[in-house]
C-alpha cells in the first residue's frame, strides 16, 4: 500500500528540540522530492520545507529558516523534520508530503500528519 | 509570499452547484497551469481532488472540476452531496524561491 505514515510528535517545551520522522512504504522512495506541510490548530495549511530526491537540495520557508532541517535517508525509505528552538506558533500538526514527480508542482500523497505542541 | 485568497465559506443544498475561487497574481496563478485543488475533512489529511488547473486524479468524481481565467483558479462542485462538506484548499506553482503557495481555505458547508 502506497503511504506515509508520521511519528515523533509530542509536547516540548519553549525553546526545545523535537525530530519528527515519515516512514514511506508502496513507491520508490528515493525518485521523489519530499515536502513538510503544517497546520496550525484550527488555521490553514503553511509550507515548510522540502528536500530533493537525493537529499542534495533543500528549502525553507522564513518562518522555519535557521531552526529547521529537513533530511532523509533513501537506504530507510525515511523523511525527517529536526526542529529546534521551538516556539509556540510552531504548534501544528505537521504533515509529510509526497512531491508527484519533476516537472510537476503538486502533492499526490499526504500522510495523516503529527501533532507537534510547544507549550510550557 | 503571500497566500491565495479564497472565500471564507461556501455553502449550497444538496444537489446544487458551488464554486470557489482562488486569487493569486501573475507570479503565481495567473503566470503558471499549476493550480492544484484539495480537500480536507475534519482530523483529516488533505486529499488531492485537482491538479494542473482542471485535471482530476483517478478515484475523484466528475462532479469536482476546475477552471482559470487570468490570476483566478475555481473549483466547481456540481451536484453537491453530504459528503463534500469539508475544507477545500487551493495551491500553485509560484517563481518565488518558495515554488509552493496554498490559498487560505474555504469550508464548504452542505445545508
Amino acid at each position: 500500500e502506497v503511504q506515509l505514515v508520521e511519528s515523533g510528535g509530542g509536547l516540548v517545551q519553549p525553546g526545545g528540540s523535537l525530530r519528527v520522522s515519515c516512514s514511506a512504504s508502496g513507491f520508490t522512495f528515493s525518485s521523489y522530492a519530499m515536502h513538510w506541510v503544517r497546520q496550525a490548530p484550527g488555521k490553514g495549511l503553511e509550507y515548510v520545507s522540502r528536500i530533493s530526491s537525493n537529499g542534495g537540495s533543500t528549502y525553507y520557508a522564513d518562518s522555519v529558516k535557521g531552526r529547521f532541517t529537513i533530511s532523509r535517508d533513501n537506504s530507510k525509505n525515511t523523511l525527517y523534520l529536526q526542529m529546534s528552538s521551538l516556539r509556540a506558533e510552531d504548534t501544528a500538526v505537521y504533515y509529510c508530503v509526497k512531491d508527484r514527480g519533476t516537472g510537476y508542482w503538486y502533492f499526490d500523497l499526504w500522510g495523516r500528519g503529527t501533532l507537534v505542541t510547544v507549550s510550557s | 509570499q503571500s497566500a491565495l485568497t479564497q472565500p471564507a465559506s461556501v455553502s449550497g443544498s444538496p444537489g446544487q452547484s458551488i464554486t470557489i475561487s482562488c486569487t493569486g497574481t501573475s507570479s503565481d496563478v495567473g503566470g503558471y497551469n499549476y493550480v492544484s485543488w484539495y480537500q480536507q475533512h475534519p482530523g483529516k489529511a488533505p486529499k488531492l481532488m485537482i491538479y494542473d488547473v482542471s485535471n482530476r486524479p483517478s478515484g475523484v468524481p466528475d462532479r469536482f472540476s476546475g477552471s482559470k481565467s487570468g490570476n483566478t483558479a475555481s473549483l466547481t462542485i456540481s451536484g453537491l452531496q453530504a459528503e463534500d462538506e469539508a475544507d477545500y484548499y487551493c495551491s500553485s506553482y509560484t517563481s518565488s524561491s518558495t515554488r509552493y503557495v496554498f490559498g487560505t481555505g474555504t469550508k464548504v458547508t452542505v445545508l
